[in-house]
């Protein structure tokens, strides 16, 4: 079964606005961790933001905001003022338990910059 | 302060050879993760190596070994080759998991791997 699922199709956004990527996870373990990572063309994976399932408040850092619905099991993505180097895939990820740090990632999310 | 670094960059093979991809970890890192991530695919974990043992593994053949030398650095290693081994490899490091801030992962640029 899919441990991380995003289904929206490619987006396009206009530069300064902001963008939602959405994603729901599977995970009968109380301790977990979300993580949100950018994958530009050149093929790396740049972390961008860590939420962990006991966390009290939705992590920020920067532009890059996560909104954790921990009842929905959902760790949407919000991007703000979009800039045309934040055109890229986009992977959300999760880590199930306490000591470890195995990744599930989902299928991604391509987001195209329009100036 | 060095990133993760992987080589080779590209690598191209015949299928049914061998192939050793590398990976040396971001520095403070000593624990190494590997991923196989096929064109349209989000990554998926093949093995993770710390204290110079193999941790964990994903579902993976036994053609797909490792190694962690004692400065950290892996290697991965694929034999008997097939069409569907063509992929990105993606090396990532982080602390031994159960440290304070062992869920920073920190990826390489990755070796793309075409099999033939």
């Amino acid at each position: 079964a899919q441990k991380i699922t995003q289904t929206q199709p490619g987006m396009f956004v206009q530069e300064k606005e902001a963008v939602t990527l959405d994603c729901t996870y599977d995970t009968s373990d109380p301790s977990y961790g979300l993580f949100w990572y950018k994958q530009p063309s050149s093929g790396e994976m740049i972390f961008l933001i860590y939420q962990g399932s006991y966390d009290q408040q939705n992590a920020t850092e920067g532009r890059y905001s996560l909104n954790f619905q921990k009842a929905r099991k959902s760790a949407n993505l919000v991007i703000s003022a979009s800039q045309l180097g934040d055109s890229a895939m986009y992977f959300c990820a999760m880590r199930e338990g306490h000591g470890n740090n195995r990744l599930a990632f989902g299928k991604g999310n391509q987001v195209v910059v329009i100036p | 302060d060095a990133g993760v670094t992987q080589s080779p960059t590209h690598l191209i093979k015949t299928r049914g050879q061998q192939v050793t991809l590398r990976c040396s970890p971001k520095s403070g890192h000593d624990t190494v993760s590997w991923y196989q991530q096929a064109l349209g695919q989000g990554p998926q974990f093949i093995f993770q190596y710390y204290e110079e043992e193999e941790r964990q593994r994903g579902n993976f053949p036994d053609r797909f070994s490792g190694h962690q030398f004692p400065n950290y650095s892996s290697e991965l290693n694929v034999n008997a080759l097939l069409l569907g081994d063509s992929a990105l490899y993606l090396c990532a490091s982080s602390l031994v998991p159960g440290l304070a801030g062992d869920y920073e992962q920190y990826f390489g640029p990755g070796t793309r791997l075409t099999v033939t």
